[in-house]
């Protein structure tokens, strides 16, 4: 596609709910991040893919956080038990390589994520 | 720990005038600095970046200004206007991979 689309742009769990986040990077970047974004504040990183493989997941808060990139395209953010804290954007970024000198994301819109 | 500091806060320009943000980090493996306009709504958008072996970008009206030994770079925009009304991310990192992103500026330019 022409840009990243994340779905569903708006979420409201319950407290306790799983849920699950999707985002389809453009096609052929290899690399897709996932970031979180509280109110008023800029994205933290949570986890890397290269093509399937999961390179860094340092930025997870905690294990009831869980992603993964089966084909290495789709990946889908899952939370499950969801927490108060919880409640931010989502932000999923592709990038065509791994590196290089003009090397650059694109960020999709973002899922808000509202725990009640 | 926050690794970028990113100040102001917050800053209200005039039409035509210079709007300057600056940012400051503190881990010396970074080496790629990029600068993201985020409008309401939308994920940040790159709108550009440095490596620390240069000391000035420019791009259109947007200039990247670094200076290694401090550790800071700044973003100037010229001539700004209405339509850069917008919050802006300055980040770093290592490797090109994940990015440290700063606080962010919420940038107002009045008519």
């Amino acid at each position: 596609g022409a840009g990243v689309s994340q779905s569903p742009r708006y979420k409201v769990a319950k407290r306790g709910q799983d849920v699950a986040l999707r985002c389809d990077p453009i096609s052929g970047h290899v690399s897709l991040f996932w970031y979180q974004q509280a109110l008023g504040q800029g994205p933290e990183f949570l986890t890397y893919f290269q093509n399937e493989a999961q390179l860094d997941k340092s930025g997870l808060p905690s294990d009831r956080f869980f992603a993964e990139r089966p084909e290495g395209s789709v990946s889908t953010l899952k939370i499950q038990r969801t927490q108060q804290e919880d409640s931010a954007v989502y932000l999923c970024a592709s990038s065509l390589g791994t590196g290089g000198a003009d090397w650059g994301y694109t960020f999709g819109s973002g899922t808000r994520l509202t725990v009640v | 720990q926050q690794q970028v500091k990113q100040s102001p806060q917050s800053l209200i320009v005039q039409k035509g005038g210079i709007s300057i943000i600056n940012c400051a980090y503190e881990n010396t493996a970074f080496d790629y600095f990029p600068w993201y306009q985020q409008f309401p709504g939308k994920g940040p958008a790159l709108l550009i970046a440095i490596r620390p072996d240069v000391s000035e970008k420019k791009e259109g009206r947007f200039t990247i200004s670094f200076n290694k030994s401090a550790k800071q770079f700044s973003l100037h925009i010229m001539d700004s206007q209405p339509g850069d009304s917008a919050t802006y991310f300055c980040a770093a990192s290592v490797g090109r991979r994940a990015l440290t992103f700063g606080s962010g500026t919420r940038l107002q330019v009045q008519p």
